[in-house]
């Protein structure tokens, strides 16, 4: 069935450092994929989206890029803030449209 | 932005008993409503998925009589989680679209955090 893995945290990273998490699916066709963020306290908010290969989903200086060749849609940014410390959730659409399927959630944790 | 709360955000109940965590839109009209369990380090799994005014559809492995859900209104889903055991220990959360919206257009609760002793 559909499933996604993505890397293990926690992450630690200093201010201004560049930020990698990676994330690779399995899944019948090309499904849509996603991130999410969690921040402490709140519900899971939708960071960003790709909805077919070579699409670029970005926000809030987070970007990603849908690679059917991989099945990867690693999240980057070039330099995170405190306020970025959260979980983050790699997801896709199922085939039917119907439901999301979530990574496992990895935390970043910055300090300043 | 579209607002989901849960309450409560966390309890704890007696092995035996039954709990009831509620789900609400604020702002918006809630046509359906996803819950989900997420287990230490592990995915949000969907527990089932329910349209307003209808029954719930669980997902496949999760037993529609201990974990009973209700969406009776357009802002409101409760699951009742009967019977509980410490291995319905979890983290719970719940989500809501509205009218017109996809699957991936979901706005999420905070969660609720269930300890059973």
């Amino acid at each position: 069935g559909d499933s996604v893995t993505q890397m293990e945290g926690p992450v630690t990273l200093s201010e201004e450092a560049f930020l990698t998490i990676n994330c690779t699916y399995t899944a019948t066709g090309y499904p849509s994929l996603f991130w999410y963020v969690q921040y402490p306290g709140e519900g899971l908010q939708l960071l960003l989206k790709a909805t077919k290969a070579d699409d670029k989903g970005s926000n809030k200086g987070f970007e990603a890029t849908y690679r059917k060749e991989t099945t990867s849609f690693h999240l980057e940014k070039g330099s995170v803030q405190v306020s970025d410390s959260a979980v983050y959730f790699c997801a896709l659409l199922n085939q039917a449209g119907t439901a999301l399927i979530f990574g496992k959630g990895t935390t970043l944790s910055v300090s300043s | 932005g579209a607002v989901v709360s849960q309450h409560p955000s966390w309890v704890i109940c007696k092995s035996g008993t039954s709990v009831k965590i509620e789900c609400r839109s604020l702002d918006f009209q809630a046509t359906t409503m996803f819950w989900y369990r997420q287990f230490p380090k592990q995915s949000l799994m969907l527990m089932a998925t329910s349209n307003e005014g209808s029954k719930a559809t669980y997902e496949q492995g999760v037993e529609k009589d201990k974990f009973l859900i209700n969406h009776a209104s357009l802002t409101l889903s409760t699951l009742t989680v009967t019977s509980a055991h410490p291995e319905d220990s979890s983290f719970y959360i719940c989500s809501a679209r509205g009218p017109g919206q996809g699957a991936w257009e979901q706005y999420f609760g905070p969660g609720t955090r269930l300890t059973v002793t």
